[in-house]
């Protein structure tokens, strides 16, 4: 079976400061993992994905997260900071076995960003 | 463009009452799926399926059924409404895990039931 857990619910940072999202997960196949954003009553936009390539993944808006599968880990960051940046982040697990397809989300982590 | 087609974007319904979310997609993508997105709790999924004929049960399914009779077409219905049913509902697809795996999304459907 496979699940995500976001370690923390909520971040605050100030502009310009690096951003860390934990996100770790388990799966009993090799999984596929993203990470999405979405903003205040919006839909959920693509980030970046690991499929089983280069172990660090390089995304839009300057994100990127790095596959530790000893850590079982999928942990999002960004350099600096910036007011867009502020939303709502979804870590996804997504695995394609002879059990089934599931895609399973995160409970996501709400990023506050300060001047 | 292509993409996944979710309808209708806002509902209103009362307690009892019956509905069908709609939910198309035009890239061939085998896999479809529905999530709700309640506060603090994510998306949780409701049902996906793997191919035309082909549906299974997710983290919450009961309250809803789903039928997939052509590979375009993955319809989630309430029976029911209920107002814990009240939330945000997401459709989404992607292909096989070598066509890119990327997960698309249809713009969501609020759903108030009362």
């Amino acid at each position: 079976a496979q699940s995500v857990t976001q370690l923390d619910s909520h971040v605050s940072v100030s502009e310009g400061t690096p951003v860390l999202l934990r996100c770790n997960y388990s799966s009993s196949y090799s999984p596929s993992l993203f990470w999405y954003v979405q903003h205040p009553n919006k839909g959920l936009q693509l980030l970046l994905k690991y499929t089983s390539a280069a172990t660090l993944v390089k995304g839009i808006n300057g994100f990127e997260a790095e596959f530790k599968k000893s850590e079982t880990s999928f942990h999002l960051t960004k350099p600096s900071a910036h007011m867009s940046d502020a939303a709502e982040y979804f870590c996804v697990v997504s695995e394609g076995g002879t059990g089934g397809f599931k895609t399973i989300f995160g409970a996501g982590t709400r990023l506050f960003v300060k001047a | 463009n292509a993409g996944v087609t979710q309808t209708p974007k806002f509902q209103v319904l009362k307690t009892g009452q019956s509905m069908t979310l709609q939910c198309a997609q035009d890239m061939n993508h085998e896999y479809m799926s529905w999530y709700r997105q309640d506060p603090g709790m994510g998306l949780r999924l409701i049902h996906y399926s793997v191919g035309a004929g082909i549906t299974d049960q997710g983290e919450v399914p009961n309250g809803y059924n789903v039928s997939r009779s052509t590979t375009e077409d993955f319809p989630l219905r309430l029976l029911s409404a209920a107002p814990s049913q009240t939330s945000v509902y997401f459709c989404a697809s992607r292909g096989r895990p070598n066509s890119g795996n990327t997960i698309y999304f249809g713009e969501g459907s609020w759903l108030t039931v009362v």
